[in-house]
């Protein structure tokens, strides 16, 4: 069984310019997420998906973030226009079951963004 | 609001010797979901092991063990007979009902032959 697949692994744009990044969840994984880690700091949650629905995106950072999960697959995360601060790694998670906290997220290898 | 804490930025360990990475957590929900995840210098995190806040005994899978004192809400990651393939960042990641991971800082463990 494949597992998360995220791409582009690595991506190094300008300030102001646009970037998206994808992510591939595990087949049959009703659930998506995406976490960012910005350097020096903690991951933190960005948005969680259950099918195609955002279910929670009190995490991102503000509206230059657009998050998409067509048919309820693939999701895309756009930024846009990029600024320095948004550098850092991206990472996709999914999970199988509605449970909530029993509920164990598998990870992408992560995008890793450098805006300069 | 909830919180997570590992205290150890880095350890040193000789090869295998057993490791105990501290973890502690701060809720009031009574049902949550600890999480253990390493990322080696790959970039990659692989999922170690869970540990739920209902579970009478503490979670094992191989080599790992999970010491969990509910009472002072602690999720100690114990890892048997290191080995160098160890070496990596550990995290720490708690879960109640929002889904979302909320994530400790990370130890930095290195394994010495």
């Amino acid at each position: 069984e494949a597992g998360v697949t995220q791409f582009p692994s690595h991506s190094v744009i300008e300030k102001g310019q646009t970037v998206t990044l994808r992510c591939d969840p595990i087949s049959g994984h009703d659930n998506l997420y995406w976490y960012r880690r910005v350097m020096g700091k903690e991951i933190k949650f960005l948005l969680h998906f259950v099918k195609e629905s955002k279910q929670d995106e009190s995490g991102m950072p503000n509206n230059r973030f657009l998050a998409e999960r067509t048919g309820g697959t693939y999701s895309t995360l756009k930024v846009q226009p990029a600024e320095l601060e948004d550098s850092g790694v991206y990472f996709c998670a999914s999970s199988h079951r509605n449970w909530g906290n029993t509920d164990t997220q598998y990870f992408g290898p992560g995008t890793r963004l450098t805006v300069l | 609001a909830q919180k997570i804490t590992q205290t150890q930025p880095g350890m040193f360990v000789q090869e295998k010797e057993a490791v105990t990475l501290d973890c502690t957590y701060d809720t009031s929900d009574p049902s949550y979901g600890l999480f253990w995840y390493k990322q080696p210098s790959s970039g990659e995190m692989i999922f170690l092991i869970y540990q739920g806040s209902y579970d009478q005994q503490n979670a094992t899978e191989g080599r790992y063990s999970l010491n969990f004192q509910k009472a002072r809400k602690s999720a100690n990651l114990v890892i048997s007979a290191s080995q160098l393939g160890d070496s990596a960042m550990y995290f720490c990641a708690f879960s109640d009902s929002n889904y979302q991971l909320i994530w400790g800082a990370g130890t930095k463990l290195i394994i010495k032959p």
